[in-house]
């Protein structure tokens, strides 16, 4: 159980363009769901965090005119980057937490990669 | 603010030599502590918790045990493999502003060499 999927595993895409991450819970219900951003050699660096039908809390620094993070359902989570950039390359993983399994853990995705030209 | 301190790898041993991994953290209130596993290409993979202090998280034959009074959560393997080669991650939670907020240390890679 506490299965969490991403899909693209592997993006890439051009300059300018935007593309869309999504993170879905496929076993339990999502309440709450986190999207990190990995830099090669270095640590999970939370962007935001969204809770199901509300607006996400982006971390300081984070752009989130952006990283567009919308939280539709209980399952589904995405991420779209727009205007990318070559500077936007990176691992990016979400990961989800019911209430219903504990407030102490987090479920994580596989993480996408994403390659802008 | 909360913060987790990793020793900084590349570690690399023999199959099946003891591995120690240190970590140490500061944060306010009580939080829970975790180590993360993560293979090349992969995502982050839970790979043992502590909820309390004392408390020993153990999996795959891998240890932590929770110190307060050293504020520690460091890892153990009596005897690492080949497969065990990967990078960890210790991280702790703490409830803030509602909702559980994960700070990571920066990752400590492994390498195990036949």
């Amino acid at each position: 159980g506490a299965v969490v999927s991403q899909h693209p595993s592997r993006v890439i895409c051009k300059s300018g363009t935007s593309v869309k991450i999504e993170c879905r819970s496929l076993d339990f219900q999502a309440t709450t769901m986190f999207w990190y951003r990995q830099f090669p050699k270095q640590s999970l660096m939370l962007m935001a965090t969204s809770n199901e039908g509300s607006k996400a809390t982006y971390e300081q620094g984070v752009e989130k005119d952006k990283f567009l993070i919308n939280h539709a359902s209980l399952t589904l989570s995405t991420l779209t980057v727009t205007s990318a950039h070559p500077e936007d390359s990176s691992f990016y993983i979400c990961s989800a937490r019911s209430e219903g399994r504990g407030a102490y853990e987090q479920y994580f995705g596989p993480g996408t990669r994403l390659t802008v030209t | 603010g909360n913060s987790v301190t990793q020793m900084e790898g590349p570690v690399t041993l023999s199959e099946e030599a003891f591995l120690t991994i240190n970590c140490t953290y500061t944060a306010t209130g009580y939080p829970s502590l975790f180590w993360y596993v993560q293979y090349p290409g992969e995502g982050l993979q839970l790979l043992l918790k502590a909820t309390k202090a004392d408390d020993k998280g153990s999996n795959k034959g891998f240890e932590a045990t929770y110190r307060k009074e050293t504020t520690s959560f460091h890892l153990e393997k009596g005897s690492v493999q080949v497969s065990d080669s990967a990078v960890y991650f210790c991280a702790l939670s703490v409830i803030g502003g509602g909702y559980q907020k994960v700070t990571f240390g920066t990752g400590t890679k492994l390498q195990v060499i036949p």
